[in-house]
């Protein structure tokens, strides 16, 4: 299996407060995602890194911010949780960009 | 419509039995076709890629075919540890980003 660690696994945490995930590689690989999933829709991407310092937007960036200030760590950042962010979040790693994805195990976040 | 398709199910199959299932997509360019697995509560893992010439991983195939835009996957001689959710994913050509499908489940049944 690829070596992708998140923390916390699971979370409860107040509306309005702040959160932050974290995902942490030793594959080296210079892409990372992060996806939400939800009853009913596909993982739908929050945002991704193409490199250290280097992020963009997925479909659902609103409310989201993400810092990668090393190769193998990608945080993701919810600035003022709302009850919509309740999901189960996944980080996922890629050598190349559009190829395969390998997933950490996912964090279930609840917002309460 | 959405980008990929899949018929979300249940297929409850019987094991021993053959079971297929197929995945829309909409961008006739996309490249790049996956089938991952997922089991109930754990991550998306890679069961295979999909080839232009189709591809073959012990009981598991997976055609692509282009014209009708669709990718298939099929199961043979299932087992009960088959029981998953399959999800189809293709690549967005305009950014490279994956696009997944909600995913199909599938239950076999002793």
């Amino acid at each position: 299996d690829a070596g992708i660690t998140q923390s916390p696994r699971h979370k409860v945490t107040e509306t309005g407060t702040p959160v932050t995930l974290r995902c942490h590689q030793t594959e080296n690989h210079r892409y990372m995602y992060w996806y939400r999933q939800d009853p009913g829709h596909g993982l739908r991407l929050i945002h991704y890194s193409y490199g250290v310092k280097d992020t963009d937007k997925g479909e659902v960036s609103d409310g989201y911010s993400v810092s990668r200030s090393k190769t193998e760590d990608f945080l993701l950042t919810l600035e003022s949780a709302t009850s919509s962010q309740t999901s189960v979040y996944f980080c996922a790693i890629s050598g190349t960009e559009g190829t395969e994805a390998f997933f950490g195990q996912g964090t279930r976040l609840t917002v309460v | 419509r959405k980008e990929v398709e899949q018929d979300p199910g249940p297929f409850n199959v019987p094991e021993g039995a053959t079971v297929a299932f197929n995945c829309t997509y909409s961008n006739s360019a996309s490249q790049s076709f996956f089938w991952y697995r997922q089991d109930c509560r754990k991550e998306p893992k890679l069961l295979m890629s999909v080839y232009s010439s189709g591809n073959e991983d012990g009981r598991f195939t997976a055609q692509l075919n282009r014209a009708s835009q669709y990718i298939s996957l099929l199961i043979r001689d299932s087992k009960l540890s088959d029981s998953a959710t399959y999800l189809c994913v293709v690549n967005r050509v305009s950014n490279y980003q994956l696009i997944w499908g909600a995913g199909t489940k599938l239950i076999i049944k002793p």
